[in-house]
């Protein structure tokens, strides 16, 4: 079976530029979730969607980040303007529905190098 | 308050030796999930397995094994027999029932020498 798939996996961008991270959750999974990972913050849930629809984005920095889930499908995570400090690995995830206790399946990330 | 706190940030240790990740957790909800992942040198977040506070059985995988205590608030990680691949970030993960919310450790860094 297919997991999480992300796109690209790696990305190296000038600052000021715009950033499209595009994800593919597992069939069947109703929960779409984006985590950013950096050395000093550890893991961070930015957003997650739940039927397409966004549940929670507190955890998304700042306006500049816009995530969305046109179908069950596909989701994007976009970064406008991009800067230096949003250099980190983006993480989608999935988990099917059901209690919170789910298993929450990722994508392999995508490397992102703001230069 | 939520929180995970994996004390150790680094364990080396010789191929074949066992070793240990320790999880200690906190948390007000009677009814919680814990989880662990491994992040390889690729990258990539692995899940490992995933256990409900009612289910206090140890599990077994091959040479992995785990150990939940609700009376220490510990759901621990052993590895029998380490091999150079299992070198890895460990991460264990708190779920609690009311989100979807994913409570994350720091992180314990393995590393399997030869």
């Amino acid at each position: 079976d297919a997991g999480v798939i992300q796109s690209p996996r790696h990305e190296v961008t000038e600052m000021g530029q715009e950033v499209t991270l595009r994800c593919k959750p597992i069939s069947g999974h109703d929960y779409l979730f984006w985590y950013r990972q950096t050395m000093m913050r550890g893991l961070e849930l930015l957003i997650y969607f739940n039927n397409n629809v966004p549940i929670d984005d507190s955890g998304m920095p700042e306006d500049r980040f816009s995530a969305k889930m046109p179908n069950a499908s596909f989701s994007t995570l976009k970064i406008q303007p991009s800067e230096p400090r949003d250099s980190a690995v983006y993480f989608c995830a999935s988990s099917p529905s059901g209690d919170s206790g789910n298993t929450i399946y990722f994508g392999e990330g995508s490397w992102l190098t703001v230069v | 308050a939520q929180k995970v706190t994996q004390a150790q940030t680094e364990i080396s240790v010789v191929e074949k030796e066992d070793v240990t990740l320790d999880c200690v957790y906190e948390t007000r909800d009677t009814t919680y999930y814990l989880f662990w992942y491994k992040q390889p040198p690729s990258g990539e977040l692995v899940f490992l397995i995933r256990r409900n506070s009612f289910d206090e059985q140890n599990e077994i995988s091959g040479r992995y094994s785990w150990n939940f205590q609700k009376s220490t608030s510990s759901f621990n990680f052993t590895i029998t027999a380490s091999q150079v691949v299992d070198s890895a970030v460990y991460f264990c993960a708190l779920s609690e029932n009311s989100n979807y919310q994913l409570i994350w450790g720091a992180g314990t860094k393995l590393i399997i020498k030869p």
